[in-house]
């Protein structure tokens, strides 16, 4: 079965400093990959997927994440942190194959000072 | 604007007593989910459709309960036998893709 591992519960970075978040994940086949952001009380917004094609994926809000198959990772960047960038992320995997049930990593929370 | 809505926003249950979360879409998706969310276990599927008058069991759903008896309407019932339904309910929905569009949520809290 597939499964996503978010590495640190908690990251925090300066304002303008590099923003890496890990994500790691397990299956069988091809997969399909998204981030979200959740901001507090509110639900989850897109801000990048990878289905097939370009292995280096941009998404909103100046944020981009790069499918690696050998290293099975798919780690979310930003050059410069900003005060807005401060919310919850979350790495989901699906199969490519049959209906599509997203499976969550447990998050990461981003902190971001001034 | 086409999206996902949730109401309510905020809801207080009495122990024992079902609550039922609505969950409404003008998006015309097929499928629609229900997740729970608790600090620090990411999202966690209860319940699923994938068409009118079809739903699937999630991993999580004991103590829940729903019905899909039009294509934009999923309303969740957390009935009694739920132990610890304090938590934050996201509703989404999907259109032959893996892509999910969430709503704002529900915040239910056991008093």
């Amino acid at each position: 079965a597939q499964s996503v591992t978010q590495l640190g519960s908690h990251v925090s970075v300066s304002e303008g400093a590099l923003v890496l978040l890990r994500c790691n994940y397990s299956s069988s086949v091809p997969p399909y990959l998204f981030w979200y952001v959740q901001y507090p009380n509110q639900g989850l917004q897109l801000l990048l997927k990878y289905t097939t094609g370009a292995t280096l994926v941009k998404g909103i809000n100046g944020f981009e994440a790069e499918f690696k198959k050998s290293e099975t990772s798919f780690h979310l960047t930003k050059p410069s942190a900003h005060m807005s960038d401060a919310a919850e992320y979350f790495c989901a995997v699906t199969l490519n194959t049959g209906f599509q049930k997203l499976v969550f990593g447990t998050g990461t929370r981003l902190l971001v000072s001034p | 604007d086409g999206g996902i809505t949730q109401s309510p926003k905020y809801l207080f249950r009495k122990e024992g007593q079902n609550v039922t979360l609505s969950c409404e879409q003008n998006l015309n998706h097929d499928a629609m989910y229900w997740y729970r969310q608790d600090p620090g276990q990411g999202l966690r599927l209860i319940y699923y459709s994938q068409i009118v008058n079809d739903f699937q069991k999630g991993d999580i759903a004991e103590g829940y309960s729903v019905s899909r008896e039009k294509k934009e309407s999923f309303p969740l019932t957390v009935t009694s036998a739920q132990k610890n339904p304090t938590a934050f309910y996201l509703c989404a929905s999907s259109m032959g893709t893996p892509l999910q569009f969430f709503g704002p949520g529900t915040r239910l809290t056991v008093l």
